[in-house]
């Protein structure tokens, strides 16, 4: 039972570059969500779904898109990196509801030069 | 959701008790206090959470005040590896199940 895991670890963009961050839970979880985190600050909500098919924006979605492609995997796409999407992005699932645990995966660091 | 304010910074002794504060005075009747906490750079680890009464797991206890306008995370005996970045978030009970996250408490715990 692997959890939330995340690929790739770390990323290395131009900017203008284009590139997918890919999340999979194996908790048939109904919820999933893509946080943002910069350097000494907190998370922030970039998107998230609850459920199969359906997608929300969060606090910070400009510049991001995403795909619950179906349970399992959501995935985040920056179109046009900008250096000002320099982060750490952290995926979440959780089974849905408010006393659910959300749980997170390791987090992929993003460098966009 | 209601604002949270905490500390920037706390330190404890190894096996002592650290005690995390929370001030929610925002708070509606229908939210629920949440802790999270983040061990260097990794994802976020859930803790405990409460609506009105104190609550306890194998990790914490957390203890809310009557008028719930602030609430204590309690580690009861810290160890070094319970040096992480805490959190404290609120979260209305009839919305989807987004957390918002502020800057949390840095607590170090030291030999």
């Amino acid at each position: 039972n692997a959890g939330v895991t995340q690929t790739p670890k770390f990323q290395v963009l131009k900017t203008g570059q284009s590139m997918t961050l890919q999340c999979a839970q194996d908790m048939n979880h109904n919820s999933m969500y893509w946080y943002r985190q910069d350097p000494g600050m907190g998370l922030r909500l970039i998107y998230y779904s609850a459920s199969e098919g359906t997608t929300d924006k969060g606090e910070v979605p400009n510049g991001y898109n995403v795909s619950r492609l179906n349970k399992r995997e959501f995935s985040l796409r920056l179109e046009s990196a900008a250096p000002s999407q320099t982060s750490v992005y952290f995926c979440a699932s959780s089974g849905g509801g408010l006393q659910e645990t959300q749980y997170f995966g390791p987090g992929t660091r993003l460098l966009v030069l | 959701d209601a604002k949270t304010t905490q500390p920037t910074s706390m330190d404890c002794a190894e096996g002592r008790a650290a005690n995390l504060p929370c001030n929610h005075s925002t708070i509606s009747g229908n939210e629920y206090v949440y802790w999270y906490r983040q061990i260097h750079s990794q994802g976020p680890q859930y803790i405990i959470h409460g609506l009105k009464n104190n609550e306890t797991n194998e990790m914490a206890s957390l203890i809310i005040t009557e008028d719930r306008k602030s609430s204590t995370l309690i580690l009861p005996h810290a160890t070094l590896r319970d040096t992480a970045v805490y959190y404290c978030i609120v979260r209305v009970s009839y919305n989807t199940d987004k957390l918002i996250f502020g800057t949390g408490t840095r607590l170090q715990v030291f030999p």
